[in-house]
């Protein structure tokens, strides 16, 4: 069974702090995604993956950054974290950029 | 600017009648157009799609439709389950250099018993 693993379904942050959200698919894809959901916004594409090393803007790339240094792992940092970033925040890859596969989450609180 | 949009932030429905969820986009050069399936405390999951050069899509108990003069498509269950109470992201796929995925905002269905 195809899998995409978020490494915390839970995270609890203080403002500033520098936070890291690992995520990882067993797939073999090339293509890797983060989103974030919030309520009346639906998901909203932060960066996206594409091949190893490289990275793209989504929508709302500010006041965060990504890293792939491996094919399976896409990780997503938030350099300062703020109170405008608590959110929902979603994994998924794809293979043929039409189809993802959708970690189960994680939910970021920042006080 | 929110080039995929769902109107409908909820919708109730009885068991056994028809769910018909609606989506209006505003981008033509969209080539495919998909409907993702999200209960709480997961991610989403691909629930059917549908090429633009298509007009129907059919599997099993949920059908999609492609009109693309008036830029909408909507998604229907017949019949409605219990068990389809989730919510219902529309998505498109922008055809051009980056093939990404648009999402809605999303529909809540409730299916009552």
């Amino acid at each position: 069974d195809v899998k995409v693993t978020q490494s915390s379904r839970y995270l609890v942050k203080r403002t500033g702090e520098k936070v890291f959200l690992e995520c990882v698919q067993d797939m073999d894809h090339e293509n890797m995604f983060w989103y974030r959901q919030d309520p009346g916004l639906g998901l909203r594409l932060i960066y996206f993956s594409y091949d190893v090393k490289m990275k793209e803007k989504g929508d709302i790339p500010e006041g965060y950054s990504v890293s792939r240094e491996k094919k399976e792992r896409f990780s997503l940092i938030l350099e300062s974290a703020s109170t405008n970033q608590t959110s929902m925040y979603l994994c998924a890859s794809s293979r043929d950029r039409l189809i993802y596969t959708f970690g189960s989450g994680t939910r970021l609180t920042v006080v | 600017d929110q080039q995929v949009k769902q109107n409908s932030p909820s919708l109730s429905v009885q068991e056994g009648r028809i769910s018909i969820l609606n989506c209006d986009y505003t981008n033509s050069m969209f080539d495919y157009f998909l409907w993702y399936k999200k209960y709480p405390a997961e991610g989403p999951t691909f629930l059917i799609s549908i090429s633009s050069i298509k007009d129907k899509n059919e599997d099993g108990r949920f059908t999609v439709f492609l009109n693309k003069s008036a830029k909408h498509l909507s998604l229907h269950i017949v019949p409605s389950q219990p068990g389809d109470s989730a919510v219902y992201f529309c998505a498109a796929k922008d055809g051009g250099a980056t093939n990404k995925l648009i999402f809605g905002t999303g529909t809540l269905l409730a299916v009552q018993p």
